[in-house]
């Protein structure tokens, strides 16, 4: 793994089912974050995890769901899907100081 | 409240120069980024300003004015791949990034 990765590049997904996007990153960064991109709109921070053990909500928190067991692994699960989650999901870590994020590649998510 | 205001899409010919404006409003801050997205893929880091004033790094440049809320990017000697959208993303007193919606750069020949 070189810098963060996330897994599945693009899904489909039936409503109401449950999903998790999975997140890792091997820079050691301490803090981590989910947004989503949806056209015409920025990216908007879902829950972020400043360190290893804690999380904290962002400006569109609902219906979504993370956990931080360790450093490097930052999984979103969505408890029961909803064609309004349809998005482009970005992983980013960073250093709290650190004047860099680093985005993952994405994840593609269609809710029918 | 936190907002960031930048134009939606921008035209440019190519070898020509543009300036990307973006003005913000946040709660404390920390710091000032620019990005870069191509179509279908990650944002990727292009410059930062925490101090005002112009940062130049090859053909792009980054300014800052704290006290006027306002920064630009400056792309010199536009090139076809710099079709693409930028993003202005000032951080704020939680050291949390507030993302404007980009703006969409279409280079011409």
């Amino acid at each position: 793994i070189a810098g963060i990765t996330q897994a599945p590049t693009s899904q489909i997904l039936a409503a109401g089912r449950r999903m998790t996007l999975r997140c890792t990153q091997d820079m050691r960064h301490n803090a981590m974050y989910w947004y989503r991109q949806d056209l015409g709109l920025g990216l908007r921070l879902i829950h972020y995890s400043n360190t290893a053990g804690t999380t904290g909500k962002g400006e569109v928190p609902d219906g979504y769901s993370v956990s931080r067991a360790n450093t490097d692994d930052f999984p979103l699960t969505l408890a029961s899907a909803v064609p309004s989650q349809t998005s482009v999901y970005f992983c980013a870590s960073s250093n709290r100081d650190s004047t860099e994020a680093f985005f993952g590649q994405g994840t593609r998510l269609t809710v029918v | 409240g936190q907002n960031i205001d930048q134009p939606t899409e921008m035209t440019a010919t190519e070898g020509a120069i543009v300036q990307i404006n973006c003005t913000y409003q946040t709660s404390g801050f920390n710091g000032l980024f620019w990005y870069q997205q191509h179509a279908g893929e990650a944002p990727t880091f292009l410059s930062y300003n925490v101090l005002d004033g112009l940062e130049e790094k090859g053909r792009f440049s980054s300014f800052l004015s704290r006290s006027k809320g306002y920064s630009y990017l400056l792309l010199k000697e536009l090139q076809m791949k710099d079709s693409a959208s930028y993003l202005c993303a000032p951080m704020d007193s939680n050291y949390q990034l507030i993302w404007g919606a980009g703006t969409k750069l279409i280079i011409k020949p």
